[in-house]
């Protein structure tokens, strides 16, 4: 069975920490993705990453950097956590050609 | 042209009736089209995807509408019950290129009983 694991479901954290979510994936996959969830906005594109060492930018990246250092893991760092980056986020995984397997998700407060 | 737009943004149905979302795109390169459901505290899990050479898939009581003409897409669920009740997202991408879903902003099913 197919597999996404995220570090932690819950984060606080103060203003200016800086942060990690880890993400795990089991099946092999070589293109990986942050994304974070708003209500009302959606899923927005934070990183993705389609190989080990190799990221491309998303829709929103800034404030973000992400790390690829083994195939299984993809990780987002928040350099300087701000409170506008109080969100859902959600790490998925691609089976190819199309299906994305998301994990179950980091809800961070940054206060 | 990246967006994929979605409606309505909240729906409430009860409990028998069908729902249907929408969600219209403009990018004609994209050629996967995915449907996702999310539970509270869950992470978005697929239920149902079409590619543009079918104009209809159903799996049980989920159907996708898809017209490549008016790059419109829509998910009708028969039957609804209480259990449906979710977020639900649509989205899109170039399926060979590998590349992210482009996600509609997402539409809150609840259904009454």
């Amino acid at each position: 069975d197919v597999k996404v694991t995220q570090s932690s479901r819950y984060l606080v954290k103060r203003t200016g920490e800086k942060v990690f979510l880890e993400c795990v994936q089991d099946m092999d996959h070589e293109n990986m993705f942050w994304y974070r969830q708003d209500p009302g906005l959606g899923l927005r594109l934070i990183y993705f990453s389609y190989d080990v060492k190799m990221k491309e930018k998303g829709d929103i990246p800034e404030g973000y950097s992400v790390s690829r250092e083994k195939k299984e893991r993809f990780s987002l760092i928040l350099e300087s956590a701000s409170t506008n980056q109080t969100s859902m986020y959600l790490c998925a995984s691609l089976s190819p050609p199309g299906e994305q397997y998301f994990g179950p998700g980091t809800r961070l407060t940054v206060t | 042209q990246q967006q994929v737009k979605q409606s309505p943004q909240s729906l409430i149905v009860q409990k028998g009736g069908i729902s249907i979302i929408n969600c219209a795109y403009e990018n004609t390169a994209f050629d996967y089209f995915p449907w996702y459901q999310q539970f509270p505290g869950k992470g978005p899990a697929l239920l149902i995807a079409i590619r543009p050479d079918v104009s209809e898939k159903k799996e049980g009581r989920f159907t996708i509408s898809f017209n490549k003409s008016a790059k419109q897409f829509s998910l009708h669920i028969m039957d609804s019950q209480p259990g449906d009740s979710a977020t639900y997202f649509c989205a899109a991408s170039i399926e060979q290129a590998g590349t992210a879903l482009i996600f509609g902003k997402g539409t809150t099913l609840s259904v009454s009983s």
